[in-house]
C-alpha cells in the first residue's frame, strides 16, 4: 500500500538556523498539507498546497515558513530562522480530491 | 468549521465494543463528520467519514443522529492496538485547502 514518507525522522538544529523538512507524498495525490504538533498539544494546520501554490495558510505560517514542490515528487517545508518555539513534530499529508488525508510519520524538530 | 466536543478520555475492555461520542451541534448541511486517530506520536490516521447516513468500513462504524448534531464512532471489537487519541472533525469536503482542524480528541485506553 502506498504511503507518505518524511525525512529526516529527527532534526536537531541551533536557534536561528534554517531547516528543510522533506516529504514524499503518495504519487497520485494533488493536495498537500503541513501540520505541526507541539509536545502534549493538539495537531495544528500550517498550510495547504495545490497546483503549485499555497491554497490556505494559518496564522502560524508566517514569513519564516515556506513550502515548495520542486520536482513533482518532493514536498518541502522550510523554516528560515528557527526559534525555540518551532520545536514540534511536523506532519506532511496529502489527498486526491479533498477527501481523506494520508499523513506521514512526522519529523521531530528540536531547536536548541 | 463547526466545533466538536468529545470526552477527554475513555476506557474499554479488550474485545468489547468501544463507543466514542462526539457532539457537533453547529454542523451545517454541507459539512461532513470525519474521524481520525493518532497512536502515540505517529501521524494521524483516517478512520471513517459520513454526511448523514450511517457508515461502516473494515475499521469502524459511524452512527450519525438524524438531526446530525452528534455522532458515535464504534470500534466493534477493540484491541490493545486501538489505544490512541481519537479525533472527531467536522469539515467541508472538497473545500478550498481541505484543512483539518483538530481538537483535543478522546484518549481511548483499551485494557486487557
Amino acid at each position: 500500500e502506498p504511503e507518505v514518507t518524511q525525512t529526516p525522522s529527527h532534526q536537531v538544529t541551533q536557534m536561528g538556523q534554517e531547516v528543510i523538512l522533506r516529504c514524499v507524498p503518495i504519487s497520485n495525490h494533488l493536495y498537500f498539507y503541513w501540520y505541526r504538533q507541539i509536545l502534549g498539544q493538539k495537531v495544528e494546520f500550517l498550510v495547504s498546497f495545490y497546483n503549485n501554490e499555497i491554497s490556505e495558510k494559518s496564522e502560524i505560517f508566517d514569513d519564516q515558513f515556506s513550502v515548495e514542490r520542486p520536482d513533482g515528487s518532493n514536498f518541502t517545508l522550510k523554516i528560515r530562522s528557527t526559534k525555540l518555539e518551532d520545536s514540534a513534530m511536523y506532519f506532511c499529508a496529502g489527498n486526491l480530491k479533498g477527501d481523506e488525508q494520508f499523513f506521514g510519520p512526522g519529523t521531530r524538530l528540536t531547536v536548541l | 468549521d463547526a466545533k466538536t466536543t468529545q470526552p477527554t478520555s475513555m476506557d474499554c475492555a479488550e474485545g468489547r465494543a468501544a463507543n466514542l461520542p462526539c457532539n457537533h451541534s453547529t454542523i451545517s448541511g454541507n459539512e461532513y463528520v470525519y474521524w481520525y486517530r493518532q497512536i502515540h506520536s505517529q501521524g494521524p490516521q483516517y478512520i471513517i467519514h459520513g454526511l448523514k447516513n450511517n457508515e461502516t468500513n473494515e475499521m469502524a462504524s459511524l452512527i450519525i443522529t438524524e438531526d446530525r448534531k452528534s455522532s458515535t464512532l464504534i470500534l466493534p471489537h477493540a484491541t490493545l492496538r486501538d489505544t490512541a487519541v481519537y479525533y472527531c472533525i467536522v469539515s467541508l469536503i472538497y473545500n478550498q485547502g481541505g484543512k483539518l482542524i483538530f481538537g483535543q480528541g478522546t484518549e481511548l485506553s483499551v485494557k486487557p
